[in-house]
């Protein structure tokens, strides 16, 4: 069964620096995984997405993300976080056929003035 | 149009009431979902239609009923809740059933059971 594991439940950067999300899951064959972003109360709004192709995937917001397969491994980046980037992430998969996405327990994020 | 509305944004109901949810897409897209979340967790899978047939039903208790009465709408009906079935019911769509491809979410709706 596929998973997905984000070990960092609560990161606090202060405005300006640079951020890194992790994300590593646990699928047999190659994953479609993304990267969504929740504020409190609101639904979920997709930051970017992997199915193929370039490992470096480009998102809203200015952020990216890198695929590595020998990691297992699907880490969110932004190089300059805005007071607006404090939410809930989560990393999501999915694969071709199967059924809905499963969800990562989230990593809350808290920007620093 | 890229949204999927979810009416009512709050919800205060008692235990014996019987109320529902209502998700409403215009994407053309052919597979709805509900989620429940709780507070400081990820989105539960609730059910899946596709293609306005019921897909998976992840052993939710029957006092929650879903209901597709065409590709555009997905309802949720609620009946003899607990208090713990308080949390935020997220409605999402994707193009078509099976294909895991990406969600579109709506904002949700905050359910409160007295």
């Amino acid at each position: 069964a596929q998973s997905v594991t984000q070990p960092d439940i609560h990161i606090t950067v202060s405005e300006g620096a640079s951020l890194e999300l992790r994300c590593n899951y646990s699928y047999g064959a190659t994953p479609y995984l993304f990267w969504y972003v929740q504020s409190p109360g609101q639904g979920l709004q997709l930051l970017l997405k992997y199915f193929s192709g370039d490992t470096l995937v480009q998102g809203i917001k200015g952020f990216e993300a890198e695929f590595k397969r020998s990691q297992s491994s699907f880490n969110l980046r932004k190089p300059s976080v805005h007071w607006s980037d404090a939410a809930e992430y989560f990393c999501a998969v999915g694969a071709a056929g199967r059924r809905a996405l499963t969800f990562g327990s989230g990593t809350r994020l808290q920007v620093q003035p | 149009d890229t949204e999927v509305t979810q009416t009512p944004k709050h919800l205060v109901m008692g235990m014996t009431n019987k109320k529902s949810l209502k998700c409403e897409q215009h994407m053309g897209h052919r597979a709805m979902y509900w989620y429940k979340q709780k507070a400081k967790k990820p989105p539960e899978l609730m059910f899946v239609y596709s293609y306005e047939k019921l897909s998976i039903n992840e052993s939710v208790p029957s006092r929650f009923s879903p209901e597709c009465p065409n590709s555009s709408l997905l309802n949720l009906h609620l009946h003899a809740l607990q208090p713990e079935d308080s949390a935020l019911y997220l409605c999402a769509s994707s193009q078509s059933g099976g294909d895991t491809g990406e969600l579109f979410f709506g904002e949700g709706s905050r359910l409160t059971v007295l």
